[in-house]
């Protein structure tokens, strides 16, 4: 069965690093997500994606991050300048269609640790 | 802002046993609710949902209720199985908000054979 791939699966850096998180989706999929985690809390939605263009985006979503599809099967997640509170499991998902009635595929997650 | 809560953090229940997962809302525009399940070291699936112009949706042994003017669904896995031990997340949205979802915080279900 197709699936959300990611990688890494886990990684640690320093504050102030920046950081890309990766994602292969489905490859019919049209539409791109990015939600987080914190140890703890709830599932939180950053963005979506949709023809290479930011369709919506959260609060938390600033200017630190930023997203790419810089070819035709990846979707990345870039931290410009992490933060201890950027801690968090990031899930990237995708869908066949947009709307919210469409199931999302979800990866397995990117567990980010900022020291 | 808990505009989705899972007041549960974790849920045991014997073998057999009916498993009800409880998620209260409190934003009156929340109109389409979903479940998903995750198991450790994966990713969330989704595993039903159901909009606000039914009070109950069913699929196999998973069924979820709806009551509107409580703001609360719940989950019935009935019979519970050991293989449904994992965390199960309650997500709502609102028209107009396209495709954010709000989450809880997951409640971790373990059955016990």
């Amino acid at each position: 069965e197709p699936e959300v791939t990611q990688t890494p699966s886990h990684q640690v850096t320093q504050m102030g690093q920046e950081v890309i998180l990766r994602c292969v989706p489905i490859s019919n999929h049209l539409y791109f997500y990015w939600y987080r985690q914190i140890l703890g809390q709830k599932v939180e939605f950053l963005v979506s994606f949709y023809n290479n263009e930011i369709s919506e985006k959260s609060e938390i979503f600033d200017d630190q991050f930023s997203v790419e599809r810089p070819d035709g099967s990846n979707f990345t997640l870039k931290i410009r300048s992490t933060k201890l509170e950027d801690s968090a499991m990031y899930f990237c998902a995708s869908s066949e269609k947009g709307g919210r009635y469409e199931k999302l595929f979800f990866g397995s997650g990117t567990q980010l640790s900022v020291l | 802002d808990q505009q989705v809560k899972q007041n549960s953090p974790s849920l045991s229940v014997q073998e057999g046993r009916i498993s009800i997962l409880n998620c209260d809302y409190t934003n009156s525009m929340f109109d389409y609710f979903l479940w998903y399940k995750k198991y450790p070291a994966e990713g969330p699936t989704f595993l039903i949902s159901i909009s606000s112009i039914k009070d109950k949706n069913e699929d196999g042994r998973f069924t979820v209720f709806l009551n509107k003017s409580a703001k609360h669904l719940s989950l019935h896995i009935v019979p519970s199985q050991p293989g449904d031990s994992a965390v199960y997340f309650c997500a709502a949205s609102a028209q107009g908000t396209g495709n954010q979802f709000y989450f809880g915080t997951g409640t971790s279900l373990t059955v016990i054979p």
